[in-house]
């Protein structure tokens, strides 16, 4: 079975400055690997994936992430935040022999100080 | 195309009372998913279907709670003498067999509230 741990429940930062939001998964096969952004009552929205090829996958919005085997970590990475980033981030993996279902981290709240 | 549908937006109901709730995926999504969100946690997988077969079911479904897309188009989430502890946004989801990799596309999901 797949797991994921987003390690920080909260993150707060500065407008403009950098952010990491960390996720480490477990699984005993290969995954695939996403993360989603969802905004105030709102549903959840793709910001990126990995597949395969290349571990620095780009983003909607400016993010990007980097996929890590040996770490089973996939963190997200934005060089300069904007308010409009406030939202909840969700890392999820899926298995890639059978992409049945997404499984979702509990979630990082991300909240931009002016 | 105008994306995953879910009606109600919002429901209040009073504990012990039926409610059903409505998902209108893509028109040409076969994979159809059903996802239980709780204040400050990640969605919780619950059930999806491919065409109108239920393929697979979380144990967090328990017996109270049936799902069921009868042409392989819109789905339908009944939870029966619901509970305080049923109080969470459900979340609705559709896919292209195969496409799934590709993520999801999620509808904005109904709350409800059981009072």
């Amino acid at each position: 079975a797949q797991s994921v741990t987003q390690l920080d429940s909260q993150v707060p930062v500065f407008e403009e400055a950098p952010v990491e939001l960390r996720c480490n998964y477990s699984s005993s096969v290969s995954v695939y690997l996403f993360w989603y952004v969802q905004y105030p009552n709102q549903g959840l929205q793709l910001l990126l994936k990995y597949l395969s090829g290349s571990t620095l996958v780009k983003g909607i919005n400016g993010f990007e992430a980097e996929f890590n085997k040996s770490q089973t970590s996939f963190h997200l990475r934005k060089p300069s935040v904007h308010i409009s980033d406030t939202a909840e981030y969700f890392c999820a993996v899926t298995p890639g022999s059978s992409a049945s279902k997404i499984i979702f981290g509990s979630g990082t709240r991300l909240s931009i100080r002016p | 195309d105008t994306g995953v549908s879910q009606d109600p937006r919002h429901k209040i109901t009073k504990r012990g009372q039926n409610v059903t709730f409505r998902c209108d995926p893509i028109s040409e999504h076969n994979r159809l998913y059903w996802y239980r969100q709780t204040l400050g946690q990640g969605p919780e997988f619950l059930t999806y279907f491919q065409n109108e077969a239920q393929l697979e079911k979380s144990r967090l479904l328990s017996d109270r709670f049936s799902a069921e897309r009868p042409k392989g188009s819109f789905s339908t989430l009944e939870i029966q003498r619901t509970e305080q502890g049923d109080s969470a946004m459900y979340l609705c989801a559709s896919s292209l067999l195969g496409q799934g990799l590709y993520g999801y596309t999620f509808g904005s999901g109904t709350r409800l509230t059981v009072v």
